[in-house]
Formats: C-alpha cells, structure tokens, sequence
C-alpha cells in the first residue's frame, strides 16, 4: 500500500517556465511533509518543507503548496533552470514519529 | 561540517562474506537512519537510531545488523547476504528524535552488489 503517491514519472520543462511536480497522501495522520532532490549516485538532498499548519511554504525559487482536504501537496520551481534536472521524491510523516514515508519519484527534466 | 558522510562508496561482496558499512556526522544530530533504495524505488527505511538507541526496526532481516558505537557514528554489519539485497545504501540524520520539523539529511549512499 504506496501512502506517498506521485503518478508522474517523469516531467520535461523549458529552461525558465515554472516546474510543477504533485504528490498525493492516503494517511491523514502525516503532518509534516518534505520534498527531497537527487542526482544519480548521490543521496537525497533536502529542499523544502511543509507543516500541516500551513498551506504554503516559499523558499527562493521553491515554493510548496499543501491542500489538506484534497490530501495534496505540490513543488512549483520558477523560474526552472537546467541544474534542477534530477529526480525529486516527496516525502511525508505523522506526528511525533522519525519515519519518512517517501514517494516513488518524479524524474524532472529541464531542457534550454 | 553539515554533511553525512558513507563509506565504502561502493562495495562487492560475496554471499558467505561479512563486511560493514560506515556513516558519520559530526552536526550534534541525535537521530541517524538506515535506508534501502532499490533502482527505480524511492529509499525505504530500514533502522532509526534516537539517542544511540535502536528505536525502529522495520522488520529487516537478521542479516542486517546495525550498531551505534556513539553520537556521531552509524555502521551495518552484513552477513551472509543474498543476491536480492543489492542496492545503494542511504545513511541519514536528524536534529533531534521525535520533532516534527525534523528534515533528515543523507550521506551518498553504499552502492552495495552481492554476488
């Protein structure tokens, strides 16, 4: 049973549009979410997060959006540049727990 | 230092072998993981350490056997592992156990392969 769900594999954006990656949650126990991004042969780099308290969180070109009723979250990147190419996985946990449940990825490509 | 740190980078190992892998941090952070990530699979966890103490195990095989000498030091002791366990090994850490603002930041991993 995949908790975290994101039903892109993959994206192809232009050099300077904005990114939309989704990810949808069953679990309504997770209150704390985060988006990770990765390279091939390196670790899970950490770029934003989310609490339930919230419904948007910003950080430079990363902006997070969180609608609880719907049990979706979305990473916008604008404007996206060619370095953000990598697979980014969202990730979500329940209150007072050190488990990440992660996503299955989306594989994001930003073309010139 | 602000990074996790894995190591060997990549290891090859025969069923009958035993060997270890290694992290490190050196944030002060109190909570480290062990995390399994097959090719195409999003990482799935497989221990957390809170205050050097084995707090989750998620049903991983005797196999596989974690140990936390000290705060800053994770290793996985392997033995008589199968074919089937090939994959990149994902150490993480965390600030403090139990927080919800607890983002876990990851070494870059153990590609292990089993022959």
């Amino acid at each position: 049973d995949q908790q975290v769900k994101q039903n892109s594999p993959s994206l192809s954006v232009q050099e300077g549009r904005i990114s939309i990656l989704n990810c949808d949650y069953t679990n309504s126990m997770f209150d704390y979410f985060l988006w990770y991004k990765k390279y091939p042969a390196e670790g899970p780099t950490f770029l934003i997060s989310i609490s339930s308290i919230k419904d948007k969180n910003e950080d430079g070109r990363f902006t997070v959006f969180l609608n609880k009723s719907a049990k979706h979250l979305s990473l916008h990147i604008v404007p996206s540049q060619p370095g953000d190419s990598a697979v980014y996985f969202c990730a979500a946990s329940a209150y007072n727990t050190d488990k990440l449940i992660f996503g299955t990825g989306t594989r994001l490509q930003v073309f010139p | 230092d602000t990074e996790v740190t894995q190591t060997p980078k990549h290891l090859v190992m025969g069923m009958t072998n035993k060997k270890s892998l290694k992290c490190e941090q050196h944030m002060g952070h109190r909570a480290m993981y062990w995390y399994k990530q097959k090719a195409k699979k999003p990482p799935e966890l497989m221990f957390v350490y809170s205050y050097e103490k084995l707090s989750i195990n998620e049903s991983v095989p005797s196999r596989f056997s974690p140990e936390c000498p000290n705060s800053s030091l994770l290793n996985l002791h392997l033995h008589a592992l199968q074919p089937e366990d090939s994959a990149l090994y994902l150490c993480a850490s965390s600030q403090q156990p139990g927080l919800q603002n607890n983002e876990q930041f990851f070494g870059p991993g153990t590609r292990l392969t089993v022959l």
